[in-house]
């Protein structure tokens, strides 16, 4: 079956360190790849997508992710965390005739 | 500009009670989508339609129902029959399925509706 999979749940970091949140799917065909974020009590923002070309993919606010076929792998980077990046993020794969899937979302949390 | 508008926003209902939230959109999009979300859950298919008067369950389709008799108009009820109805709900569109990658095919997201059944 195809799925999502955000292995963290909850995820903490200190402003200005490093950041990595993993996405994994299971996709028979091409899949088509999003990060998206959502605050607290609002709907959902692109941060940025993969359909095909070069596999590291520059988002906004200074995300970027990369695609690893082998690893079946779209994860979500960040050199240097903002206290305003606290937020939930989404990773979702659209595919083929089957409609846009999501993760289950992971929660990050800043800390000064 | 062309979007997509839900309404309400936010929705107060007794329990037993249907109520249908309304997701309207002005692209022109053949496919259209409807999500729900929970805390820790994600964001769960409900139901899809790729061209009018026809429509598909998603992953949670028990205790809800859809219509599709405008392109422009998907509207979900949420039946006494969902046995958790309060949730957050948001609906969706691209310009058509099967998905190609091209680049007029964007999702576009609605503000979301917060259905509380009390």
């Amino acid at each position: 079956a195809q799925s999502v999979t955000q292995p963290d749940i909850h995820i903490t970091v200190s402003e200005g360190a490093s950041l990595e949140l993993r996405c994994n799917y299971s996709y028979g065909a091409t899949p088509y790849l999003f990060w998206y974020v959502q605050s607290p009590g609002q709907g959902l923002q692109l941060l940025l997508k993969y359909f095909s070309g070069d596999t590291l993919v520059q988002g906004i606010k200074g995300f970027e992710a990369e695609f690893k076929r082998s690893q079946s792998s779209f994860n979500l980077r960040k050199p240097s965390v903002h206290w305003s990046d606290a937020a939930e993020y989404f990773c979702a794969v659209i595919s083929g005739n089957t409609p846009l899937v999501f993760g289950k979302g992971t929660r990050l949390s800043v800390i000064a | 500009d062309g979007g997509i508008t839900q309404s309400p926003k936010y929705l107060f209902r007794k329990e037993g009670q249907n109520v249908t939230l309304s997701c309207e959109q002005n692209l022109n999009h053949d496919a259209m989508y409807w999500y729900r979300q929970d805390p820790g859950q994600g964001l769960r298919l409900i139901y899809y339609s790729q061209i009018v008067n026809d429509f598909q369950k998603g992953d949670i389709a028990e205790g809800y129902s859809v219509s599709r008799e405008k392109k422009e108009s998907f509207p979900l009820t949420v039946t006494s029959a969902q046995k958790n109805p309060t949730a957050f709900y948001l609906c969706a569109s691209t310009l058509r399925l099967p998905w190609t990658g091209l680049g007029e095919n964007t999702i576009y997201f609605g503000e979301g509706s917060w259905l509380t059944v009390v």
